[in-house]
């Protein structure tokens, strides 16, 4: 079992909709939680950073942590065709390189 | 206020051949990390580097592959004798000591023939 799984879709959704990604892990001793977007061509670029188990909010984007299922998720509210893009969950331990998933394509169609 | 950069943005080259790919991190990044993305893949870890402390090395696939950090900043990837299987987009990332939000660089994408 590889130690974060991420289904890379890809996923389409027409505008408006929301968008649940979703990842799993299997180290119990991962302590940081983030979403990276990725747009083509270009540079993965942090979107939400999580520390707890929990909620947490920034403008259309919701991240989700649930440590005891080891499962995290980044919810997209008010899905926009600039949202197009692939989406990466990354874990850290703490002080070590992070462990990527593969990321999720998504298309936004207007 | 600079990013991380990359450079080159693309590389060809031959097979056998040997390529060094350079990154430049954020001014005062004690961090850098080196990773590799392959079509349909997610980020493989290459290699760290934190301040003076001696690289992580771990994610290197085979002895082709060493990096190089000189003064604390600009990195260079060097991959020896070039294969097939090397094609992909290499990026680079930076972050502060303490903290764990990387920055990444737009990468380089490497193809060889």
């Amino acid at each position: 079992q590889k130690e974060v799984e991420q289904d890379p879709g890809p996923l389409s959704v027409p505008e408006g909709a929301i968008v649940s990604l979703n990842c799993t892990y299997s180290n119990s001793a991962f302590q940081y939680f983030m979403w990276y977007r990725q747009y083509s061509r270009k540079g993965p670029e942090l979107l939400m950073y999580t520390y707890s188990s929990g909620n947490k909010e920034d403008g259309r984007f919701t991240a989700q942590v649930d440590k005891s299922s080891k499962y995290i998720s980044l919810f997209i509210r008010d899905s926009q065709p600039s949202d197009s893009a692939t989406y990466l969950c990354a874990m850290d331990p703490g002080n070590t390189p992070l462990v990527f998933g593969k990321g999720t394509r998504l298309s936004v169609i207007a | 206020g600079a990013g991380v950069s990359q450079s080159p943005s693309n590389k060809v080259t031959e097979k056998g051949k040997d390529v060094e790919l350079r990154c430049d991190p954020i001014s005062g990044h004690t961090a850098l990390y080196w990773y590799r993305q392959s079509l349909g893949q997610g980020l493989e870890f290459l290699i760290y580097f934190q301040g003076n402390s001696a690289p992580d090395k771990s994610g290197l696939p085979s002895d082709r592959f060493s990096a190089e950090r000189t003064g604390g900043s600009v990195s260079t990837l060097t991959i020896q004798r070039t294969q097939q299987e090397d094609s992909a987009v290499y990026l680079c990332a930076s972050s502060t000591t303490s903290g764990n939000e990387q920055f990444f660089g737009p990468g380089t994408r490497l193809t060889v023939l």
